[in-house]
């Protein structure tokens, strides 16, 4: 059962503009959010998280918006640059990092 | 951060060989790595959480005598595929945790089995 989900396999953007990529959740024992960039044959690399006490959090051009009711997390780029092209893959965790469960992921592509 | 690395980046291996696939954290000492498979289009799927001086702990359907890890140092964790087939061809991922919630992962190995 897929806790975390992804659900835009594939998302593309004009360099310069916003890209918006969604993320929902099943399990309200969830405490702590996380995104991950990955490009092809790399490991992912962390980008951004957020804690279940905030509803969001900012870091430069990324920013992590959470709505806990709705069990949904977003991740904002802007301004979306080429080099910004890549999977993204959010993650959950309960109590700790030894859980942490993976969504499907998204590719995003930048268009110069 | 950390520097997580993995050796070798890919390898071919016949079926029914056994292949051994290598974790270091460079920058600090880990006494918790874990080891991840991802299927082309997947998501990563946690195999095991690896404890240094312990036993690995494996998620419920990966097999542990298929998959056997070593965590022998604070800076090694090994897994070794044994008796591979090619649907164990996949792509393997380790990560380590400083014991706060974000992991950091290696570069991941590319595992073929012909």
């Amino acid at each position: 059962d897929q806790q975390v989900k992804q659900n835009s396999p594939s998302l593309s953007v004009q360099e310069g503009r916003i890209s918006i990529l969604n993320c929902d959740y099943t399990n309200s024992m969830f405490d702590y959010f996380l995104w991950y960039k990955k490009y092809p044959a790399e490991g992912p690399t962390f980008l951004i998280s957020i804690s279940s006490i905030k509803d969001k959090n900012e870091d430069g051009r990324f920013t992590v918006f959470l709505n806990k009711s709705a069990k949904h997390l977003s991740l904002h780029i802007v301004p979306s640059q080429p080099g910004d092209s890549a999977v993204y893959f959010c993650a959950a965790s309960k109590g700790g990092a030894n859980n942490l469960f993976f969504g499907t992921g998204t590719r995003l592509t930048v268009i110069p | 951060g950390a520097v997580v690395s993995q050796h070798p980046s890919w390898v071919i291996c016949k079926s029914g060989t056994s292949v051994k696939i290598e974790c270091r954290s460079l920058d600090f000492q880990a006494t918790t790595m874990f080891w991840y498979r991802q299927f082309p289009k997947q998501s990563l799927m946690l195999m095991a959480t690896s404890n240094e001086g312990s036993k690995a702990t494996y998620e419920q359907g990966v097999e542990k005598d298929k998959f056997l890890i070593n965590h022998a140092s604070l800076t090694l964790s090994t897994l070794t595929v044994t008796s591979a087939h090619p649907e164990d061809s996949s792509f393997y991922i380790c990560s380590v945790s400083r014991g706060t919630y974000e992991q950091y992962f290696g570069p991941g190995t590319r595992l073929t089995v012909t």
